[in-house]
């Protein structure tokens, strides 16, 4: 999607392993979240970003840490990696203004753990 | 109550009828209720969105019905086709959490030709 890219696009890691997932966009937008997608769940909020270095837990975040050290980059690890979160990673981007919350999504990384 | 709940799973239409998808919530600070549309492979993408002022928003084919005060919305394809085929997701959101949106489950819409 314009604007915003994940790295990398598929990844496939062994249990116990530390991963980090990437997203940098150039959209200059304050705020940044990282979302897991599971069948019969939805997407589901990991940790979201509104600032530089200014960061918070969402609903599933339990194994997920997440660092913004620049406004486009926010990046999602996973500290020891477990089969459980063998999952479908959404960055997603936006400007917050209280006229727009929509969001922009990136394609996403499939993340198998084995 | 941060929960917003959408059926059906999965829906299956003939070229040229009417995909209905519902949703409903429980959380009555939500004041953005957006629908995102997500083919294979890809991100979500915003379709339409609706705030709690107004009963309907339509966009082409695309139409929004809210009602606030039985806290559901549902978004109706008229004329559906089979371009229309993709995993469907309401959303909620409130200006006073930060604007994070609060996902549905999904619904999977097959339109036969």
């Amino acid at each position: 999607d314009a604007g915003i890219t994940q790295s990398p696009r598929h990844k496939v890691t062994e249990t116990g392993t530390p991963v980090t997932l990437r997203c940098h966009q150039t959209e200059n937008h304050r705020y940044m979240y990282w979302y897991r997608q599971d069948p019969g769940h939805g997407l589901r909020l990991i940790h979201y970003s509104y600032g530089v270095k200014d960061t918070d837990k969402g609903e599933v975040s339990d194994g997920y840490s997440v660092s913004r050290s620049k406004t486009e980059d926010f990046l999602l690890t996973l500290e020891s990696a477990t089969s459980s979160q063998t999952s479908v990673y959404f960055c997603a981007i936006s400007d917050g203004g209280l006229a727009n919350y929509g969001y922009t999504f990136g394609s996403g990384t499939r993340l198998t753990v084995v | 109550q941060q929960q917003v709940k959408q059926s059906p799973q999965s829906l299956i239409v003939q070229k040229g009828g009417i995909s209905i998808i519902n949703c409903a919530y429980e959380n009555t600070a939500f004041d953005y209720f957006p629908w995102y549309q997500q083919f294979p492979g890809k991100g979500p993408a915003l379709l339409i969105a609706i705030r709690p002022d107004v009963s309907e928003k339509k966009e082409g084919r695309f139409t929004i019905s809210f009602n606030k005060s039985a806290k559901q919305f549902s978004l109706h394809i008229m004329d559906s086709q089979p371009g229309d085929s993709a995993t469907y997701f309401c959303a909620a959101s409130s200006g006073n959490q930060g604007g994070k949106l609060i996902f549905g489950q999904g619904t999977e819409l097959s339109v036969k030709p």
